[in-house]
């Protein structure tokens, strides 16, 4: 069955620090990849994805990502975190059987500190 | 602009009362998509609909019920059989085409006492 796992609950770092958010999928084809990011009790906002091509892709708010088929990962990056880029992230893979369904992590909760 | 809204924000309900939530896209896509989200599980699809008058039940549609009679519209009922209704609720669209990129309204967040 597909399924992503995001192995941080929580990260704190610190502003302007670097940042990489982990997440890795179980899909047997190749899969559609995204990245979401969520401010509290707001909807989802697509920070980046992926469909095929150059494994590493380039998002809003200076995030990228990198496609790793052989570790079945696509984590996330940023070279320096601001202060506003506190929130939870959310990786997903889509591409499942032809529908748009997307299978969601748990989520990962960024703090920054000043 | 074009977008998702959903309506209301807050909802708080009887425990035993079926309840409507609304959403709305003027995105012109064919897919609509509901999910529910609790603290620590992501986002979990409850159902989608890729064309009018036709829905799917996604993971946890027990509980649940949806109707699909106009492209711009998808509404959720949680019954009084969903036993555990309290939740952050997700509406969302998409193309049906390869890209399954999924555009997200604000959301609503559901109590039930």
């Amino acid at each position: 069955a597909q399924s992503v796992t995001q192995p941080d609950i929580h990260i704190t770092v610190s502003e302007g620090a670097s940042l990489e958010l982990r997440c890795n999928y179980s899909y047997g084809a190749t899969p559609y990849l995204f990245w979401y990011v969520q401010s509290p009790g707001q909807g989802l906002q697509l920070l980046l994805k992926y469909f095929s091509g150059d494994t590493l892709v380039q998002g809003i708010k200076g995030f990228e990502a990198e496609f790793k088929r052989s570790q079945s990962s696509f984590n996330l990056r940023k070279p320096s975190v601001h202060w506003s880029d506190a929130a939870e992230y959310f990786c997903a893979v889509g591409g499942i059987s032809n529908t748009g369904k997307l299978i969601f992590g748990q989520g990962t909760t960024l703090q920054v500190k000043p | 602009d074009g977008g998702i809204t959903q309506s209301p924000k807050y909802l708080f309900r009887k425990e035993g009362q079926n309840v409507t939530l609304s959403c709305e896209q003027n995105l012109n896509h064919d897919a609509m998509y509901w999910y529910r989200q609790d603290p620590g599980q992501g986002l979990r699809l409850i159902y989608y609909s890729q064309i009018v008058n036709d829905f799917q039940k996604g993971d946890i549609a027990e509980g649940y019920s949806v109707s699909r009679e106009k492209k711009e519209s998808f509404p959720l009922t949680v019954t009084s059989a969903q036993k555990n209704p309290t939740a952050f609720y997700l509406c969302a669209s998409s193309t049906t085409d390869t890209s399954y990129e999924q555009y997200f309204g604000p959301g609503t967040r559901l109590t039930v006492t």
